[in-house]
């Protein structure tokens, strides 16, 4: 079965900040990888989807990296702001058995 | 397009009463989920549908019923709620069962009392 780690749980940084969000997964058998954005009491937004042979995808201020072989995916947030202040969670999977996340990273954002 | 609609967006029942949560979507896409959250449990996968007339179990289907009889809606029937089936529900679908980015509904949050 499918387990999926996200490290840190938290994390509070001021304004400006670059951050590395860590996805770690323990079954490599997997079509694609997304990472989603949490806002509280609201759906998930789809921020970034690697397909498992890519190494990274990049949206705005965004970059994430998959290495498949060893169960590893990063979200970078670079010059980070208080509207990205939200749950960060990590999904690798893609088949039929859908998605298997992680417990979320909450990241908070000082102005 | 309005994506991945769910209905209603809270709910309220009593213990053994029955509901159905509706899941909508407008972009033809042949894979449909239904996740629960929980605190501290993450998403989990209830039940899917990798297109109109099958369906298939996913972690935690018990005392959940789904059928799938067009490609647009993928309706979550509570046969008999219990209070363990409190929870955030979120409707989900793909373009395929693999590969494709999965696109979520704003989710119905049930209470069952």
């Amino acid at each position: 079965k499918q387990e999926v780690t996200q490290i840190p749980a938290a994390l509070s940084v001021p304004e400006g900040e670059n951050l590395v969000l860590n996805c770690s997964f323990t079954d490599s058998a997997i079509y694609n990888l997304q990472w989603f954005r949490q806002d509280p009491g609201k759906g998930l937004t789809s921020l970034l989807l690697i397909q498992s042979s890519q190494r990274e995808q990049t949206s705005g201020r965004l970059n994430a990296s998959l290495d498949k072989s060893s169960g590893r995916s990063t979200l970078y947030i670079a010059a980070s702001q208080p509207g990205d202040s939200a749950t960060y969670l990590c999904a690798p999977g893609g088949g039929a058995d859908g998605l298997t996340f992680g417990k979320g990273t909450h990241l908070i954002i000082q102005p | 397009n309005a994506g991945v609609t769910q209905t209603p967006k809270f709910q309220v029942l009593k213990t053994g009463q029955s509901m159905t949560l509706q899941c909508a979507q407008d972009m033809n896409h042949e894979y449909m989920s239904w996740y629960r959250q929980d605190p501290g449990m993450g998403l989990r996968l209830i039940h899917y549908s990798v297109g109109a007339g099958i369906t298939d179990q996913g972690e935690v289907p018990n005392g959940y019923n789904v059928s799938r009889s067009t490609t647009e809606d993928f309706p979550l029937r509570l046969l008999s709620a219990a209070p363990s089936q409190t929870s955030v529900y979120f409707c989900a679908s793909s373009g395929d069962r693999a590969g494709y980015e999965q696109y979520f509904g704003p989710g119905t949050r049930l209470t069952v009392t």
